[in-house]
């Protein structure tokens, strides 16, 4: 199973500024996603990015608030841009299994807090 | 939206058998069921997954009726370990997306 790291593990900032949350993968894989995950709420997926193509975004998220990066087969960034308190929530990368395609594989989450 | 419904919370005693039940009654015929878990504070975590047989893992077995409407989950022996909110998802392997519902918030009390 692919292990995957989050940088920051949480954070708290103030309203306006951007944050950018990365995600690392110790294997190659094609396909990562982010999640967020509102205060006692389920995961909604933002966007799955693919490498050397710009990132799909779910209906509700845009590129402008939710920019992200994929340079690579190992490596994610996504920014959340002019930040307001309504986006306090966990952010989460995962990875879908390579193998098969069949599983994803879920990051420990990012915990961002905007006062 | 989530293809399926759980119960929002459940009670087990710890050594004794979670039994947790999930409806797909629209699954399609190459959707697949699949569990999660996410104990508190940490992503998610993947525990099985099946098409129409029953399946078991060190972790857990999944019971999955014939008309493939419904499904259960059981963890044999459940510990305070294993108290985390559990994920029914269906989902084909054709690019589909997971869709997470609201999941069951199982407590596993000593």
């Amino acid at each position: 199973s692919a292990v995957i790291s989050q940088k920051p593990s949480r954070d708290i900032c103030q309203r306006g500024t951007s944050l950018t949350i990365q995600c690392q993968v110790d294997s190659q894989v094609t396909m990562m996603f982010w999640y967020r995950q509102q205060p006692g709420q389920s995961l909604t997926l933002i966007a799955t990015a693919n490498q050397g193509s710009e990132a799909t975004y779910e209906s509700g998220f845009v590129i402008d608030k939710f920019p992200i990066s994929r340079p690579n087969l190992t490596f994610s960034t996504l920014t959340v841009s002019n930040m307001s308190p309504e986006d306090s929530s966990i952010y989460l990368c995962s990875v879908e299994d390579e193998a098969g395609a069949t599983k994803q594989y879920f990051g420990p989450g990012t915990r961002l807090t905007v006062t | 939206d989530a293809k399926t419904t759980q119960p929002p919370s459940m009670d087990c005693a710890e050594g004794r058998a979670a039994n947790l039940p999930c409806n797909h009654s629209t699954i399609s015929g190459n959707e697949y069921v699949y569990w999660y878990r996410q104990i508190h504070s940490q992503g998610p975590q993947y525990i099985i997954h099946g098409l129409k047989n029953n399946e078991t893992n060190e972790m857990a077995s999944l019971i999955i009726t014939e008309d493939r409407k419904s499904s259960t989950l059981i963890l044999p022996h459940a510990t305070l370990r294993d108290t985390a909110v559990y994920y029914c998802i269906v989902r084909d392997n054709y690019g589909q997306n997971f869709v997470f519902g609201p999941g069951t918030r199982l407590s596993v009390l000593p």
